[in-house]
């Protein structure tokens, strides 16, 4: 999955708990993203950093925290204000945000709340 | 509304045959398109990556056309493998003035039977 990792790849919560997502990545790659994936849907930007210190939120940005205070670590928190949180979640990264850099994905985590 | 259809939503076919997938995409302005292969419960791996002058592009077994007038590709799939069975996801970026957002289709799920 080119150098990005994400943990854990299924998690369970229950309704109202706050649950942080990890996403690391080796590749020196300085613009990383999250993204949503449900059934039918093609994936969605949650949010995403160019560099270190500087995020902007995406479509679908209610409902979820970044941060991004180290070049290899993009977390993302799903708090309890998301109104449907169970989905695949999607970290990838780039060398750059220019549009012809590859964005390469990690395995991906399975987020089920109940 | 910047979109991206495929078509069709799933096929099956017999190992060794070819098969062709569609996409269709209102996006505009117009930067790049994408294929990627999406194997169950795993990240997105990139096929090809065509820019507005090319209007095919091959990697193994794996053709991608484009047609930036009528906005519209294919990725045909040559000799069909067990392997191939996975989601085909097509991939337009809205280029520098929508800050190179990735507009992502719903995905061809494909399976490969013997």
């Amino acid at each position: 999955d080119g150098g990005i990792t994400q943990s854990p790849k299924y998690l369970f919560r229950k309704e109202g708990q706050n649950v942080t997502l990890s996403c690391e990545q080796n590749l020196n790659h300085d613009a990383m993203y999250w993204y949503r994936q449900d059934p039918g849907q093609g994936l969605r930007l949650i949010y995403y950093s160019q560099i270190v210190n500087d995020f902007q939120k995406g479509d679908i940005a209610e409902g979820y925290s970044v941060s991004r205070e180290k070049k290899e670590s993009f977390p993302l928190t799903v708090t309890s204000a998301q109104k449907n949180p169970t989905a695949f979640y999607l970290c990838a990264s780039s060398i750059t945000s220019g549009s012809l850099n590859e964005q390469y994905f990690g395995p991906g985590t399975r987020l089920t709340v109940t | 509304k910047n979109q991206v259809e495929q078509s069709p939503q799933s096929l099956i076919i017999l190992e060794g045959k070819n098969c062709t997938l569609q996409c269709n995409y209102t996006v505009s302005p117009f930067s790049n398109l994408r294929w990627y292969k999406q194997d169950t419960g795993r990240g997105p791996v990139s096929l090809t990556i065509m820019t507005f002058s090319e209007n095919t592009k091959s990697n193994g077994r794996y053709t991608a056309t484009l047609d930036a007038d009528t906005k519209q590709s294919s990725l045909h799939i040559t000799a069909s493998q067990l392997s191939d069975s996975a989601s085909y996801i097509c991939v337009v970026s809205a280029g520098r003035e929508y800050g190179n957002k990735l507009v992502f289709g719903a995905g061809t799920i494909l399976r490969v039977k013997s």
